[in-house]
């Protein structure tokens, strides 16, 4: 069946580029989102890339995506404390339902 | 900003009670999800409804689940008897169509669901 993988834990320093990433096995695959999810809040959608796109950049965040190797990151430029969160990988299935498949998450620690 | 509202916040309830989580999706969305997040654990699907009917549902939407719009705004789910695994936090989710394409989806700050 579909499935998103993210490594778990991810620690930066304030300043420095953190890069997030994530795998995913459903080819058909149509988007791709990235969330965000700060603690005892909901599903913030950050950004998403449509599948016949390689590369989008939105301010400090830039979405790559390797289509053959099923490979998504999440870039994001001089990382803050306040990005300390945990980042969920998505992608929509091949249904026209609009349901997503989420990883399971990567919390990112940014350290002053 | 338009968004997704969630109500309760936070829900405590007795093990084979009836519970109604509610949720107020973007005005001009045409799709409506719910999905749980258990402590630790994946964001999973649970259905999907267009239309006035479930589009999608997942194998943990079982017969004590069931969703409902019951007017123009609101979208509900209501576990029928809940067990102390239903404990989680359950996200209302919508999508809007453009050109016939679901775009992306807008998620409330979800509900809390402590079956004790």
């Amino acid at each position: 069946g579909e499935d998103v993988e993210q490594s778990l834990f991810l620690s930066v320093r304030e300043g420095d580029s953190s890069v997030i990433n994530c795998t995913y096995t459903d080819s058909s695959s149509t988007y791709l989102y990235w969330y965000k999810q700060e603690p005892g809040a909901g599903l913030q959608l950050l950004t998403y890339i449509f599948s016949n796109m390689d590369m989008k950049q939105d301010q400090r965040l830039t979405v790559l995506l390797n289509k053959k190797d099923k490979h998504l990151s999440l870039r994001i430029a001089d990382t803050q404390t306040g990005d300390s969160a945990i980042y969920f990988c998505a992608e929509r299935d091949s249904s026209n339902t609009g349901k997503l498949i989420f990883g399971q998450g990567t919390t990112l620690q940014v350290k002053p | 900003e338009p968004e997704v509202t969630q109500t309760p916040s936070h829900q405590v309830t007795q093990m084979g009670q009836e519970v109604i989580l509610r949720c107020v999706p973007i005005s001009n969305h045409l799709y409506f999800y719910w999905y749980r997040q258990i402590l630790g654990q994946k964001v999973e699907f649970l259905v999907s409804f267009y239309n006035n009917e479930i589009s999608e549902k997942s194998e943990i939407f079982d017969d004590q689940f069931s969703v409902e719009r019951p007017d123009g705004s609101n979208f509900t789910l209501k576990i029928r008897s809940t067990k102390l695994e239903d404990s989680a936090m359950y996200f209302c989710a919508s999508s809007e169509t453009r050109s016939r394409r679901i775009t992306e989806a807008f998620f409330g700050q979800g509900t809390r669901l402590t079956v004790v």
